[in-house]
């Protein structure tokens, strides 16, 4: 059965630290889609960034980067040198394909809290 | 900048109460969602439409829940008669097709049933 696994429910850390959201996916499927979402205080879901089962490469954008592991069906966020302003909780998704309509399975979330 | 509009963005109601939320898609979105986000169970699918059809309710209590898509730009979701343990965050949100599409979320509607 398809399972996304946020272990970290809080995460506090003081402004300029580096810190990494884990995320660990259960699917059976070979072509599936990953996804990390912010919801900030107010509330809305912000899409962050996709990525494919058959691209392994990590990305980085700006101060976020991900690492994609098949091998450890992890896909783990990091925030380098972190800013109050990246305090939200923060969601790791997953999509399957075959049969699958597209839908969202969301883990329970990370709650990141950046102190000045 | 195209975004997923939800209203009300807050509903307080009294049990037994009707209540309906409302979404506009980002235009030339042709699949929907429902989603309902509380703090025991997170986020949850509640139903999904694509090219206005349902394809997947299964998520929602069924005697009470309703979704509907009367156009192309309008889905609703409806609650009938409304209980306490209704209250939650309920989001729309909107993209093309399928499993490898990004889902673009509205802010969600805050239902409090009291």
């Amino acid at each position: 059965a398809q399972k996304v696994t946020q272990a970290q429910t809080e995460i506090s850390v003081v402004e300029k630290e580096d810190v990494t959201l884990d995320c660990v996916y259960e699917t059976r499927d070979t072509t599936y889609y990953l996804f990390w979402y912010k919801q900030p205080p107010s509330g809305e879901l912000v899409f962050l960034i996709r990525r494919n089962s058959f691209d392994e490469q990590n990305e980085i954008s700006g101060r976020y980067s991900w690492n994609f592991q098949k091998s450890t069906s992890s896909f783990n966020f990091t925030i380098t040198a972190s800013q109050v302003v990246d305090s939200a909780v923060y969601f790791c998704a997953l999509s399957e394909g075959g049969g699958s309509q597209g839908n969202l399975i969301f883990g329970k979330g990370t709650k990141l809290s950046v102190k000045p | 900048d195209a975004r997923v509009t939800q209203t009300p963005r807050h509903k307080v109601t009294e049990m037994g109460q009707e209540v309906t939320m409302r979404c506009q898609p980002i235009l030339g979105h042709n699949t929907v969602f429902w989603y309902r986000q509380t703090m025991m169970q997170g986020l949850e699918l509640l139903a999904y439409f694509r090219n206005r059809a349902p394809l997947d309710d299964s998520g929602m209590p069924k005697d009470r829940f309703s979704a509907e898509m009367p156009d192309a730009t309008l889905a609703t979701l409806k609650i009938q008669p409304s209980e306490p343990r209704d209250s939650a965050v309920y989001f729309c949100a909107s993209g093309w097709g399928t499993h490898k599409n990004i889902q673009y979320f509205g802010a969600g509607t805050r239902l409090s049933v009291l």
